[in-house]
């Protein structure tokens, strides 16, 4: 069975400063895809970052990038350059694309950290 | 706006009382599934459907029933509401490698 541990239930920065915030995962299958999102006080979901395990280098998307550690299954996600609308709830997730395909692309979440970004 | 519609935003419920969620995706997605979010708990899976017709059970199914008689629409469904289920829940589809549209989600409060 996979499972997600965010281990910082939440988080706290200075505005310009970076952060990372932890994420380590659990699964038996060679191939699969972690995922963060983010989640305003409004509520929506809101996709940030990919990186498939396979994936050689390190995803990065503006101002996000995962810190891909392969053999301690951890998946951090690095915010540079803090803005106070960075200040949400963050998801890491993970599917699981398994050689028989019945994963069905289905996602397994952690328990969120809650990031606030301080002027 | 293509996306993940979800129908009602908000509901009170009284205990024992019966509801159906409305997911609308229009974006010919074959994957589709609705997550409940508790506080401390992240997302759980409910029910999850591969394509029209065909559905399965995820992680908390317990009280919940869903539909997919058309490809667009994942319907779920309480019974008899507990509060136990008084919940966030959301909508997902999935159709590409890795990209997922969720809904703007359901706030659900059964008394």
């Amino acid at each position: 069975a996979q499972k997600i541990t965010q281990t910082q239930p939440g988080m706290f920065v200075q505005e310009k400063e970076a952060v990372t915030l932890d994420c380590t995962y659990d699964t038996s299958d060679p191939s699969y895809g972690l995922f963060w999102y983010k989640q305003p006080s409004s509520g929506e979901m809101i996709f940030l970052i990919y990186q498939g395990s396979y994936d050689q280098q390190n995803a990065t998307e503006g101002r996000y990038s995962l810190n891909f550690q392969k053999a301690r299954k951890s998946a951090n996600l690095v915010i540079s350059a803090s803005q106070l609308g960075d200040s949400a709830m963050y998801f890491c997730a993970m599917r699981d694309d398994n050689a028989g395909g019945t994963s069905y692309g289905k996602l397994t979440f952690g328990q969120g950290t809650i990031l606030t970004v301080h002027p | 706006n293509a996306g993940v519609t979800q129908t009602p935003k908000f509901r009170v419920l009284k205990t024992g009382q019966s509801m159906t969620l409305l997911c609308a995706q229009d974006m010919n997605h074959e994957y589709m599934y609705w997550y409940r979010q508790d506080p401390g708990m992240g997302l759980r899976l409910i029910h999850y459907s591969v394509g029209e017709g065909t559905t399965a059970k995820g992680e908390v199914p317990d009280g919940y029933n869903v539909s997919r008689l058309k490809k667009q629409n994942f319907l779920l469904g309480l019974e008899s509401a507990a509060p136990s289920q008084t919940s966030v829940y959301f909508c997902a589809s999935s159709g590409m490698r890795y990209g997922y549209t969720f809904g703007s989600g359901t706030r659900l409060t059964v008394v």
